[in-house]
């Protein structure tokens, strides 16, 4: 069945840095979503992906859908404490049946 | 948030008994899930339904059962639970944004299984 893979697991960084983490699916996807799971909480949808190598901004992230749409990145600028949390990729695939297949995460800390 | 409650929210149970979750929903969506999250393994989907009586099985449904008798309920049950079991267990629903679906999380339920 379709697997998707994200790396790194954990991410620890100095408050400042910039932060990525990469997401890959073994089939193509018709789309691609961003979660965000603060900890302690539940998961918060951030954004979608649906077009071949489309970029959405909001604020200091940046996301990217590859242009096989099988492969997606999510880049912090200058990362915050207030973005300490675990971030989540989900994807749809283009075939079979159309269920929300999630990565496993990056949970992101961050040294004030 | 999306009108969402779970219960309850925290739950000690031990091995063999039968437990039960809640999913609540304001909004009348059609589509609802329910996942279980353990480390490493990030969200797993169990069980989801696109309507009244109607389910199917999501990744790791074995142990698991399900039941959506109206609308705004869909339940959760652990027949005979089991240590295997412990885990944080969230419900979601689907909405339709730019004609594709994404999810919105309830708060979550702790259940440990002793």
């Amino acid at each position: 069945g379709q697997q998707v893979m994200q790396i790194p697991q954990y991410q620890h960084v100095q408050e400042g840095e910039d932060f990525t983490t990469y997401c890959n699916s073994s089939t193509t996807l018709s789309n691609i979503q961003w979660y965000k799971q603060r900890p302690g909480g539940h998961p918060v949808f951030l954004i979608q992906l649906v077009k071949s190598g489309e970029v959405k901004k909001q604020k200091r992230l940046t996301f990217q859908f590859g242009e096989a749409k099988k492969n997606s990145s999510l880049h912090i600028t200058a990362t915050q404490t207030t973005d300490v949390g675990t971030y989540f990729c989900a994807g749809l695939s283009s075939q079979g049946a159309q269920k929300l297949v999630f990565g496993q995460g990056t949970r992101l800390t961050i040294n004030p | 948030d999306a009108g969402i409650t779970q219960s309850p929210r925290h739950k000690v149970t031990e091995t063999g008994t039968p437990v039960t979750l809640r999913c609540h929903q304001t909004e009348n969506h059609r589509y609802m899930y329910w996942y279980r999250q353990d480390p490493g393994h990030g969200l797993r989907l169990i069980h989801y339904s696109y309507g009244v009586k109607d389910t199917d099985k999501g990744e790791v449904s074995d142990g698991y059962s399900v039941s959506r008798s109206k609308t705004e309920d869909f339940l959760l049950t652990l027949e005979s639970a089991t240590s295997s079991q412990t885990s944080v267990y969230f419900c979601a629903i689907g909405r339709n944004r730019q004609r594709q679906e994404t999810q919105y999380f309830g708060p979550g339920t702790r259940l440990l299984v002793l």
